[in-house]
């Protein structure tokens, strides 16, 4: 059981380009989030998605898309990536009627 | 707007005992989380107050008054791995999705 796992671990990107960050859980969970950190601040909500198919706009949505593939995956799209991008990517997901979120590794994405 | 506000920083030494304040100002309240973060890590859930009154979970409890905005996280006997970063979040909707909004965090540094 490995929980939240995320992919890739670090990037490095160049102003413009594109990438998508991956994220799976195992634990069947319905509800699915992705976040971003960044230094000396609280994690801000870009996109969630409460089951398989649908998917909502949180605090910071500009500038990524999202994919919710199936039950397990939920990744997140730099169409064009800018260096106000540079943060750190957590993904998370909770089981319907419990509070607890369980979050990923992180990914550690700077854009030059 | 919305907004929680809690100490930047908090020193102390081990084995003692500290508190770490959260208010929080947001267009909706359904409960107050906590979460840690060791440096590098994920954010990893600590404890939920939906009502008023004190919840406790081992060495570590957690305080909520509605009433003030506020509540706060207790943890006793402090251990050197107590070390890290305490975020509060609030669900501020009350619908299936768990939207949290978390303040800056707390970075706590235990010394000998």
């Amino acid at each position: 059981n490995a929980g939240v796992t995320q992919t890739p671990k670090f990037q490095v990107l160049k102003t413009g380009q594109s990438m998508t960050l991956q994220c799976a859980q195992d634990m069947n969970h319905n509800s699915m989030y992705w976040y971003r950190q960044d230094p000396g601040m609280g994690l801000r909500l870009i996109y969630y998605s409460a089951s398989e198919g649908t998917t909502d706009k949180g605090e910071v949505p500009n500038g990524y898309n999202v994919s919710r593939l199936n039950k397990r995956e939920f990744s997140l799209r730099l169409e064009s990536a800018a260096p106000s991008q540079t943060s750190v990517y957590f993904c998370a997901s909770r089981e319907s009627g419990l509070l607890t979120q369980y979050f990923g590794p992180g990914t550690r994405l700077t854009v030059l | 707007g919305q907004s929680l506000e809690q100490p930047s920083e908090v020193t102390a030494v081990e084995g003692a005992i500290v508190q770490i304040n959260c208010t929080y100002q947001t267009s909706g309240f359904y409960g107050l989380s906590w979460y840690q973060q060791h440096d590098g890590g994920a954010p990893t859930f600590l404890s939920y107050n939906a009502l008023d009154g004190l919840e406790e979970t081992g060495r570590f409890s957690s305080f909520l008054s509605r009433s003030d905005s506020y509540g706060y996280l207790l943890l006793q006997e402090l251990q050197m791995k107590d070390s890290a970063s305490y975020f509060c979040a609030v669900r501020d909707n009350p619908g299936g999705y768990n939207k949290l909004i978390f303040g800056a965090g707390t970075r706590l540094a235990v010394h000998p």
